[in-house]
Parts: C-alpha cells; sequence; structure tokens
C-alpha cells in the first residue's frame, strides 16, 4: 500500500514570496490533514478535510494560507506572502472516515523562509 | 475544544531502565487517544491507540499505555528501554462524536543512552 506522497521535500524561498505544496492521501482515505512543525514543538493543525468539506481550519493564518482538497482526493497548501516565521516542516496526513485519528504521516515538506 | 499537556520536554533514561512519559488531556465529551513517535529524520506513526474497552493498550515495540478517566491522563509506559527507542513522542487526542479534529501535544524526547 503506497503511503501518504508529499512534495517537494525541501523548498528554500525569500520572503514575501509565494509556495505551494502537494499531498496525496492513501488511497480511500477520507480525512485530510495539514500541520505545521516549528523545530522543537509539537504539530499545529493547520487544516482538516474530511473529503473536500473542511472539519476545521481555526488556526489557519487565512491572510497569507490557503488549502483546497478538490474532488476530495490530492490537496494543496499555499503561502503568499510568505514570512520568515513560516520556516517549518509542513506534514501531511491522511486517515479513513471510519478510523477518526488513526493518521498516516507523509515524510513533510521542510520550509525555510530567508 | 479538546486538548494535551505533555509536562516533561525531555526525560533522559539509562538502557534497560523503565520509563513512563506523562500525557494528560482535557475535554468535556468522550475522547479518542493516541501516542505517536518520531524517531529521526522520519515521518510521524502510530504507536498505540485507545478507543474503548479495557483501559491498558499495548502498542508496537513493547510499549503500552493506560487511559485514566479521573485523571483524565493516558501516560505511556516501557518496562525496559533500548537505544533505538529514542525519539520524540507525541500525545494526540480527538473527540469521539462525528468529525473531529487531531490534536497534538508538545512532546516529550526520550534520550536512551548506554
Amino acid at each position: 500500500e503506497a503511503g501518504v506522497a508529499q512534495s517537494p521535500r525541501y523548498k528554500i524561498i525569500e520572503k514575501r514570496q509565494s509556495v505551494a505544496f502537494w499531498c496525496n492521501p492513501i488511497s480511500g482515505h477520507a480525512t485530510l490533514y495539514w500541520y505545521q512543525q516549528i523545530l522543537g514543538q509539537g504539530p499545529k493543525l493547520l487544516i482538516q478535510f474530511q473529503n473536500n468539506g473542511v472539519v476545521d481550519d481555526s488556526q489557519l493564518p487565512k491572510d497569507r494560507f490557503s488549502a483546497e482538497r478538490l474532488k476530495g482526493v490530492d490537496s494543496t497548501l499555499k503561502i503568499q506572502p510568505a514570512k520568515l516565521e513560516d520556516s517549518a516542516v509542513y506534514l501531511c496526513a491522511s486517515s479513513l472516515e471510519a478510523a477518526p485519528g488513526e493518521a498516516f504521516f507523509g515524510q513533510g515538506t521542510r520550509l525555510t523562509v530567508v | 475544544a479538546q486538548s494535551v499537556t505533555q509536562l516533561d520536554s525531555q526525560v533522559p533514561v539509562f538502557e534497560e531502565a523503565p520509563v513512563e512519559l506523562r500525557c494528560n488531556y482535557s475535554s468535556s465529551v468522550s475522547v479518542y487517544l493516541f501516542w505517536y513517535v518520531q524517531y529521526p529524520n522520519q515521518g510521524l506513526q502510530l504507536l498505540l491507540k485507545y478507543l474503548s474497552g479495557s483501559t491498558l493498550v499495548k502498542g508496537i515495540n513493547g510499549f503500552e499505555a493506560e487511559f485514566n478517566k479521573s485523571q483524565t491522563s493516558f501516560h505511556l509506559r516501557k518496562p525496559s528501554v533500548h537505544i533505538s527507542d529514542t525519539a520524540e513522542y507525541f500525545c494526540a487526542v480527538t473527540l469521539n462524536t462525528g468529525f473531529q479534529k487531531l490534536v497534538f501535544g508538545t512532546g516529550t524526547r526520550l534520550l536512551v543512552s548506554p
């Protein structure tokens, strides 16, 4: 069974530039999560999708971050414009609708904003 | 809203000694609880889960955790640790009603030395 795929693995951008991350969840997983993990901290939920609907996006900085999950499969997270404090690892995860919380994580995208 | 607290940011222990990593949760309704592990330079993976039933749950690599509703705790234990258990451990919680967000704690770094 293929795992959660994320790309790119690494990205370095200058502040005020834009960046996009892509995630392909495990086939059949209705729930998709995007987390931000700053070095030395726990994962912070940015947005959680159930199919193509949003379950929670209360901690998504909506003035600069956006996310979409078209057709309820893969998802894109965008930052525009980026700030220095956005430097982090962005984790995508997915889970079955029948197994809430049992998330499978991708390898993450390490973003460095300079 | 649900939350988890991991009081210990770092736990040093000698190889073959027992260890307990503490997790307390906060919620006004019933919850599902999880422990995830993140080995160096790897993604997060599920270690064990509590959904219902027996309060003592066993996971991979000899870890176990006990759900204590009266103390709102879900501590992780292992009777004898190995060097290879050195990793970051995260407690996570979600509510068991409908589609709810998965929230992580700040993590505990387990450092096993010879």
